[in-house]
């Protein structure tokens, strides 16, 4: 079926460094995407959203890209902290059922001091 | 900051019990919503809410499952006979509207354990 997932499980990074978390969609149909960040035992967290009519959107440190000719959406994390050490995932949704998220497995990010 | 609030925490069940979830969602907010994380997996949608109606559910969410508005301020999942495999941790979320760009905030959830 209709599904959302990630290209990798896992992502160390030195402080400082860029991230590039990548996520691939096959709902062609998804209209509306959404970054989450989940810390341990909280719930998660918005990040950053991107809508189908664009391609980039950036907020503070953070950029999210989206190309729909290969369905691929990316979180970019600019001088990454140790604070930004979590589980991201990405959601994705469709038309009018904008709180049904349909969530990606998550990828553990790792930021080393 | 507002946040949405769930109580309990953690609770601990015998299998075939019924178990009652509680949310507090963000006061201003009119649009509600469960969603449960097995260990190890990805988070999945249960229901949503809105006007005192469920708006839509997943099939995940069949007859043992149940959501309430008891009254202004929470919003309940009931399980009516608890199972194995729902233990999971809950998260109930709020927004103020319903579409793109109507942020999700979410409650630190609920972890149930059925035994």
């Amino acid at each position: 079926g209709e599904s959302v997932g990630l290209h990798l499980p896992t992502l160390s990074v030195q402080e400082g460094d860029n991230s590039i978390i990548n996520c691939a969609y096959s709902n062609s149909a998804s209209d509306y995407f959404i970054w989450y960040k989940q810390e341990s035992g909280k719930g998660p967290q918005f990040i950053i959203d991107i809508r189908s009519n664009m391609d980039k959107r950036q907020g503070q440190r953070v950029t999210v890209l989206l190309n729909k000719t290969v369905k691929h959406l990316s979180l970019q994390i600019a001088a990454t902290q140790p604070g930004d050490s979590a589980v991201y995932f990405c959601a994705e949704t469709i038309g009018t059922s904008y709180g049904k998220l349909t969530f990606g497995q998550g990828t553990i990010l790792t930021v080393h001091p | 900051e507002p946040e949405v609030t769930q109580t309990p925490s953690h609770q601990v069940t015998q299998m075939g019990q019924e178990v009652i979830l509680r949310c507090v969602p963000i006061s201003n907010h009119l649009y509600f919503y469960w969603y449960r994380q097995i260990l190890g997996q990805k988070v999945e949608f249960l229901v949503s809410f809105y006007n005192n109606e469920i708006s839509e559910k997943s099939e995940i969410f069949d007859d043992q499952f149940s959501v309430e508005r008891p009254d202004g301020s929470n919003f309940t999942l009931k399980i009516r006979s608890t199972k194995l495999e729902d233990s999971a941790m809950y998260f109930c979320a709020s927004s103020r509207t319903g579409g793109a760009g109507g942020e999700l905030f979410f409650g630190e959830g609920s972890r149930l354990t059925v035994l």
